[in-house]
């Protein structure tokens, strides 16, 4: 299994330009989430989603959007980029709450908007 | 809110010293806990879970205990390695729900 992958690594943006961040997982877990991971800081859930056509909104929704239309991808959109975007991204995903068990993140994306 | 807190930020040991890391949440209502690790430029590992029902775990030279009443964790390193360099992230998440909130880390270097 591939587990999570991302795509791209790394991309720079200017400022008001929109791009979609990739996600993948090969493990047909029902959950899915993106994060978002400043410098020197943890990690904030910007989106997840339960399960292929249901997302939601995380504690930094602002500036991002998402869509579920299966079970092994989740897209982030960026539509309009601002500085403060500037971050390193990291989709996960989980089975299901309650079993125990645990996410699996991916490599991560890192982003500068200039 | 929830917050956590992982204390000390940074750490850093010459190689074979046991250590403590340390994780506080403001609410102590707390489902389950993970501590992940994670390497310069790469993703998050997870290391240890400890579910609902459990008070610590085991793994290796990793041992991670949680006390629901004051809303704190542990995680402890036994006969640290220089590949035991890294960012530890503890995480909760509350009742019934696989939403995670991260603690801001501890960045460990252990020298040779």
């Amino acid at each position: 299994n591939a587990g999570v992958t991302q795509t791209p690594k790394f991309r720079i943006l200017k400022i008001g330009q929109s791009m979609t961040l990739q996600c993948a997982q090969d493990m047909n877990h029902n959950y899915m989430y993106w994060y978002r991971q400043d410098p020197g800081m943890g990690l904030k859930l910007i989106y997840y989603s339960v399960g292929a056509g249901i997302t939601d909104k995380g504690e930094v929704p602002n500036g991002y959007n998402v869509s579920r239309s299966t079970t092994e991808d989740f897209p982030l959109r960026l539509e309009l980029a601002a500085p403060s975007q500037t971050s390193v991204y990291f989709c996960a995903s989980s089975y299901s709450p309650g079993t125990g068990e645990t996410q699996y993140f991916g490599p991560g994306t890192r982003l500068l908007v200039l | 809110k929830q917050e956590v807190t992982q204390i000390p930020a940074a750490l850093s040991v010459p190689e074979g010293e046991n250590l403590v890391l340390n994780c506080s949440f403001t609410d102590s209502a707390i489902y389950n806990l993970q501590w992940f690790r994670q390497d310069p430029g790469k993703g998050l590992t997870s290391l240890l879970l400890i579910q609902s029902s459990q008070r610590e775990q085991t793994s290796g030279r990793l041992n991670a205990s949680l006390d629901k009443s004051s809303g704190r964790s542990t995680l402890y390193i036994a006969a640290s390695q220089p590949g035991d360099s890294a960012t530890y992230l503890c995480a909760g998440s509350l009742f019934n729900t696989d939403k995670l909130i991260f603690g801001t880390g501890t960045r460990l270097q252990v020298f040779p």
